[in-house]
């Protein structure tokens, strides 16, 4: 089991750019989403799946978009970067509600982004 | 609108110490709360569940408390090493998968 994986790591882009942040686990999760972490604010929720084919917004989703054709995949698309997506995104997954309910969240290593 | 606190923000503290991280949440109808470990330039590594219908959970030399009714959580470290230095974050969950953050308290062990 790899658990959750992103990449890239790291990605400088400069403003008006798009770009794809990836996210794939190999769990079976069926609950994905991402997150932005900022300094001093904590992580904030962008967009969230809950199953192939459904996504839904979260607390911070201008600028960006998602899709979920499989199980295991979930990107993040920044659509046109600008100097205010500069952040680490993390992307979580969350066991299917039949194991137990525990809704424990798993994250990926991290996405450095710097918009120049 | 749920709201995640951690205090302190920073704390440095000889080897050996034991320790007491705070979280407190601003709604109780949490269904869980995550205790997670964060390293500089790295991702986020869960330490310890507790379930709304647990008190404590415990693992190894770290236990965490929950208090519901008081919106409170307690991340014990017992004789603290320099390998605990890192962030430390609390999270709570209201069942529907999304987690809420607190912005963390940055542990520093002096060896």
């Amino acid at each position: 089991n790899a658990g959750v994986t992103q990449t890239p790591k790291f990605q400088v882009l400069k403003t008006g750019q798009s770009m794809t942040l990836q996210c794939a686990q190999d769990m079976n999760h069926e609950y994905m989403s991402w997150y932005r972490q900022d300094p001093g604010m904590g992580l904030r929720l962008i967009h969230y799946s809950v199953g192939a084919g459904i996504t839904d917004q979260g607390e911070v989703p201008n600028g960006y978009n998602v899709s979920r054709s499989t199980t295991e995949d979930f990107p993040l698309r920044l659509l046109s970067a600008a100097p205010s997506q500069t952040s680490v995104y993390f992307c979580a997954s969350i066991p299917p509600t039949g194991t137990g309910g525990l809704f424990e969240a798993f994250f990926g290593q991290g996405t450095r982004l710097t918009v120049v | 609108k749920q709201e995640v606190t951690q205090i302190p923000a920073a704390l440095s503290v000889p080897e050996g110490e034991n320790l007491v991280l705070n979280c407190s949440f601003t709604d109780s109808a949490i269904y869980n709360l995550q205790w997670f470990r964060q390293d500089p330039g790295k991702g986020l590594t869960s330490l310890l569940l507790i379930q709304s219908s647990q008190r404590e959970q415990t693992s190894g030399r770290l236990n965490a408390s929950l208090d519901k009714s008081s919106g409170r959580s307690t991340l014990y470290i017992a004789a603290s090493q320099p390998g605990d230095s890192a962030t430390y974050l609390c999270a709570v969950s209201s069942g529907t998968y999304k987690y809420i953050f607190g912005t963390g308290t940055r542990l520093k062990v002096l060896a």
